[in-house]
């Protein structure tokens, strides 16, 4: 079974512009949730999605904003991008039901600010 | 904001020797994960820790989670080049309806020299 796909892998923009990423959890689950990744440092929260609702949002400005479609997948977007953004973003997927099932990470897109 | 602290941020060992690493929290969660991370690629959940006292072992992995549910350890024994990663541990905050968002540490970077 695939895992949790995300895309692209690699991304380099300019200040000030706007980016995509793009992410399919695994097949059944229905929460999605996205990560930021500093380089060395741990993820930090930015949005959790479930059945196409917003469940949570960290502390992250309005520049950032996601979506779940029909299909669960999850798209974040990112305006007027600074040099601070860059990092790796990071998707998980969730099944629902029992209590703290694990989540389940993609590989990240990893985006370049220049 | 719920903080968790991890040390030491770095370790180096040789081949065969033991080695703890420490996560440390001012607040209560309902549980605790701990992941690995290795370059390139996600983090991958090795444990979830539930209960106060709580030890959970995972081959030559140990994981215990505080009486007081605020703080963990992971003691590795007799480590191993392919130990070599980051090791991030995750306070799990739930927000209903199956779905829970994490607030990971900054993760230990550890390599096992052979």
């Amino acid at each position: 079974d695939a895992g949790v796909t995300q895309s692209p892998t690699h991304l380099i923009k300019t200040r000030g512009q706007q980016v995509t990423l793009r992410c399919s959890p695994i097949s059944g689950h229905k929460s999605v949730s996205w990560y930021q990744q500093v380089l060395g440092q741990g993820p930090q929260f930015i949005f959790q999605y479930y059945e196409k609702e917003e469940r949570g949002r960290g502390n992250f400005p309005d520049r950032f904003s996601a979506r779940q479609f029909p299909n669960y997948s999850s798209e974040l977007n990112v305006n007027a991008l600074l040099l601070g953004d860059s990092a790796l973003y990071l998707c998980a997927s969730s099944g629902q039901g029992e209590r703290n099932q694990p989540q389940h990470f993609g590989d990240g897109t990893r985006l370049s600010i220049l | 904001t719920q903080l968790l602290e991890q040390s030491p941020q770095f370790l180096s060992i040789q081949e065969g020797e033991n080695l703890t690493v420490y996560c440390n929290s001012s607040s209560v969660f309902s549980s605790l994960q701990w992941y690995r991370q290795e370059p390139g690629e996600g983090p991958v959940l090795l444990v979830t820790v539930v209960t106060g006292g709580e030890v959970k072992k995972l081959k030559r992995l140990t994981f215990q989670f505080g009486d007081a549910r605020k703080d963990s350890s992971l003691h590795i024994t007799a480590a191993q080049p392919g130990d070599t990663g980051l090791y991030l541990c995750a306070g799990v905050i739930n927000s209903g309806a199956g779905s829970y968002q994490l607030t990971f540490g900054k993760g230990t970077k550890l390599s096992v020299i052979p």
